[in-house]
């Protein structure tokens, strides 16, 4: 199974209000990323939040990070119809080869004007 | 500084034939990694290039290899093509390890007939 899943899986709400998306996992991490992607193109990196850190913030963005509950949330503030997108939450994974990004199924955001 | 960029944006080759798919990274950034998005399996790593060297690979079949030049750029191979193989294919490019954020190029959509 995956290392992170976010939740929910669709979101949707009205402008100004704000969204919050989960992400829990499994395995203990060095980091954790937020990223977003509007349909069908690159992902976009949003946050990147170490595992000695509590909470983060960027502009609009505030990303915690719980490590006890393997889990961490984004929160977009005063939401805006350009934020309508997918939210991915990345963490760092051991495989039979080495490390690398594990991502999770993503959680839909529909900011409705 | 430009962006990661992929070549070409859309692709439609036939069950069997084989595909190269290019990525240019960011001037400065060693690390390539690919990955394989689909609606069914969301976003997969497929490998890891570091200084020419394939550093990690994810679980996908030896039809899927890579390679990385001295310049830093990438190229995947999906010789023998499936059906499923239709896919987004992301390339993302960093300056170091797994603590420095990724920036995914806008990606190249594979359609198999």
């Amino acid at each position: 199974s995956q290392q992170g899943e976010e939740d929910p899986q669709a979101l949707s709400i009205q402008e100004g209000e704000n969204a919050t998306m989960n992400c829990s996992y499994k395995t203990s991490i060095n980091n954790l990323q937020w990223y977003r992607q509007n349909s069908g193109r690159g992902l976009v990196h949003l946050i990147l939040i170490r595992s000695n850190e509590r909470e983060k913030h960027s502009g609009r963005l505030r990303v915690t990070l719980d490590t006890s509950k393997k889990s961490s949330s984004l929160l977009i503030t005063a939401s805006r119809a350009a934020d309508t997108a997918s939210y991915f939450c990345a963490t760092d994974a051991y495989n039979n080869y080495g490390q690398n990004f594990v991502f999770g199924p993503g959680t839909r955001l529909s900011v409705l004007p | 500084k430009a962006g990661v960029t992929q070549t070409p944006r859309y692709l439609i080759k036939t069950r069997g034939q084989q595909v190269t798919l290019s990525c240019s990274p960011i001037s400065g950034h060693r690390s390539v990694s690919w990955y394989q998005q689909t609606p069914g399996q969301g976003l997969q790593f497929l490998f890891e290039y570091f200084s020419e060297t394939q550093r990690n690979k994810g679980n996908f079949p030896g039809r899927f290899s890579g390679r990385q030049f001295s310049n830093s750029r990438s190229e995947m191979n999906v010789s023998t093509l499936e059906l499923g193989d239709s896919a987004l294919y992301l390339c993302a490019s960093r300056i170091g390890g797994l603590n420095y954020e990724q920036y995914f190029g806008p990606g190249t959509r594979l359609t198999v007939t």
